[in-house]
């Protein structure tokens, strides 16, 4: 059974820090893995998709990278602004046609 | 990409009424999923919509408690069935199409906050 983990749990950190969040997979034959934003009361906001076959996908100041021999991925977030500050959820896809596994999110503060 | 709409947005229901949340997508979708998100929590997967089939129900969750709708590709209704204070909840509209060009990216709505009272 498919588990996702994420830490920290929260993160605060100053404007214009580069800052990395984590997350763990403990089933290695992963589809795809997701990375989502959510604002408070809101539903979620898709940051970036990685298949399987790749290592890293980038848009513009994010960039998360996977590593399905260890179980990891990371979102790697540079020169973060206060408006980056949201709860942050990566999710693990098994097969194109199935569910998806979300881990619990890290909450992200940046102060200005 | 796909833009997913639900209603309502928020609501405040008496205990023990019933709720139907409804769910449009722009574009046709082979999947659509329904999530509930309790307050603090991530999120929670309550069933797989199936078009034209009954819906495929997660642990915990059953269909007399959260009836689920798809008649076509692109429309589902969750209902929320004799709620309780801890129905209390964001749900979750999600879909998903298994194509190359999407990459299988899921989407959300905005979803529905109830509150019962």
């Amino acid at each position: 059974k498919q588990e996702v983990t994420q830490i920290p749990a929260a993160l605060s950190v100053p404007e214009g820090e580069n800052l990395v969040l984590n997350c763990s997979f403990t089933d290695s034959a992963i589809y795809n893995l997701q990375w989502f934003r959510q604002d408070p009361g809101k539903g979620l906001t898709s940051l970036l998709l990685i298949q399987s076959s790749q290592r890293e996908q980038t848009s513009g100041r994010l960039n998360a990278s996977l590593d399905k021999s260890s179980g990891r991925s990371t979102l790697y977030i540079a020169a973060s602004q206060p408006g980056d500050s949201a709860t942050y959820l990566c999710a693990a896809g098994k097969t194109s046609y199935d569910k998806v596994i979300f881990g619990p999110g890290t909450s992200l503060s940046v102060i200005p | 990409s796909a833009v997913i709409s639900q209603k309502p947005s928020r609501d405040i229901c008496q205990r023990g009424t019933s709720l139907t949340i409804q769910c449009q997508v722009d574009s046709q979708v082979t999947m659509m999923f329904w999530y509930r998100q309790q307050p603090g929590q991530s999120l929670t997967l309550i069933a797989t919509a199936n078009q034209g089939s009954e819906a495929t129900y997660e642990s915990g969750f059953v269909i007399d408690k959260f009836p689920i709708s798809r008649p076509n590709l692109t429309f589902s209704t969750l209902t929320v069935s004799n709620m309780s204070p801890e129905d209390s909840s964001i749900y979750l509209c999600s879909a998903k199409s298994r194509d190359r060009l999407s990459g299988n990216t899921i989407y959300f709505g905005e979803g529905s906050w109830l509150t019962v009272v």
